[in-house]
C-alpha cells in the first residue's frame, strides 16, 4: 500500500459545482497534513494546511479524520481558475520534515 | 521577487555530460529539497538539507549529488546525466510550521 494514496481522476465538474477529494495515508503516526495545488508544468503552491479540527479557507474546506487516515479536500461553487492538479502531503511523526506526496488529483473546470 | 529560484529554467543537455542545476532561497529557511517529477509518478524527493552540514539521501539519490554552499543555496548535479534522469526538478524549502516552498523548477532533457 502506498504511504500516500489519491484518486487520479480526472474529476470533471462544471462551474458552480462542489466537488470533494479523499486522500488516505498508511502511517499512523503522521503528524502534519497539507493540500498543495499544482498548474500544469508549475510548480506546487500551498494551499491549505489540514487541522486537527477541520479549517476552513474560503470556499476551501480542508477535514482530517485520524481514526480513518484521511484527509479531504471540499471545493464550493468551482470557478474555472480551480482546474489544476491539487497534492495531497503528510508528515510523519518524528520525521516532520520529510514530506510524503500523494500523486495528485486532476480537477477540470468546465462551463 | 520569487523568494526560491532555480537555474536554469530549462535544459538539454547530452548523455554523459555533468549538469548542475541551482537553486537559491531568500526566505531564511535552513531546510532545503531537491524532487523531482515525472508524470505519473508525482514528486520524489532526491536529497535533502537541513542546515549548511547537513545532507541527506532522498528515495533516489543515486545518479545525483549535492552541494549545500551556503544556507542560501543548494545545487543539484548529475555527474553523468542519462536519458531517464530527463524530468523535471522542482527545489523546495520548509517552513517553520513544516510547509513547503517551491521554486519554478528546470526542465531537464537528455537526449
Amino acid at each position: 500500500r502506498k504511504e500516500v494514496e489519491q484518486d487520479p481522476g480526472p474529476f470533471n465538474v462544471p462551474e458552480g459545482a462542489t466537488v470533494a477529494f479523499n486522500c488516505t495515508y498508511s502511517n499512523s503516526a503522521s503528524q502534519s497534513f497539507f493540500w498543495y495545488r499544482q498548474d500544469c508544468r508549475k510548480e506546487p503552491k500551498l494551499l491549505m494546511s489540514v487541522y486537527s479540527s477541520g479549517n476552513e479557507d474560503g470556499r476551501f474546506t480542508a477535514q482530517l479524520n485520524r481514526a480513518s487516515q484521511y484527509i479531504s479536500l471540499l471545493i464550493r461553487d468551482s470557478k474555472l481558475s480551480d482546474s489544476a492538479t491539487y497534492l495531497c502531503v503528510v508528515n510523519k511523526q518524528g520525521g516532520s520534515y520529510i514530506p510524503t506526496f500523494g500523486r495528485g488529483t486532476s480537477l477540470i473546470v468546465h462551463p | 521577487d520569487a523568494d526560491v529560484t532555480q537555474t536554469p529554467r530549462n535544459r538539454i543537455t547530452k548523455t554523459g555530460k555533468r549538469i548542475m542545476l541551482e537553486c537559491s532561497q531568500t526566505k531564511g529557511h535552513d531546510r532545503m529539497y531537491w524532487y523531482r517529477q515525472d508524470p505519473g509518478l508525482g514528486l520524489r524527493l532526491i536529497y535533502y538539507s537541513f542546515d549548511v552540514k547537513d545532507i541527506n539521501k532522498g528515495e533516489i539519490s543515486d545518479g545525483y549529488s549535492v552541494s549545500r554552499q551556503a544556507q542560501a543555496k543548494f545545487s543539484l548535479s548529475l555527474e553523468s546525466a542519462i536519458p531517464n534522469q530527463t524530468a523535471l526538478y522542482f527545489c523546495a524549502t520548509m517552513g517553520q510550521d513544516y510547509e513547503q516552498y517551491f521554486g519554478p523548477g528546470t526542465r531537464l532533457t537528455v537526449t
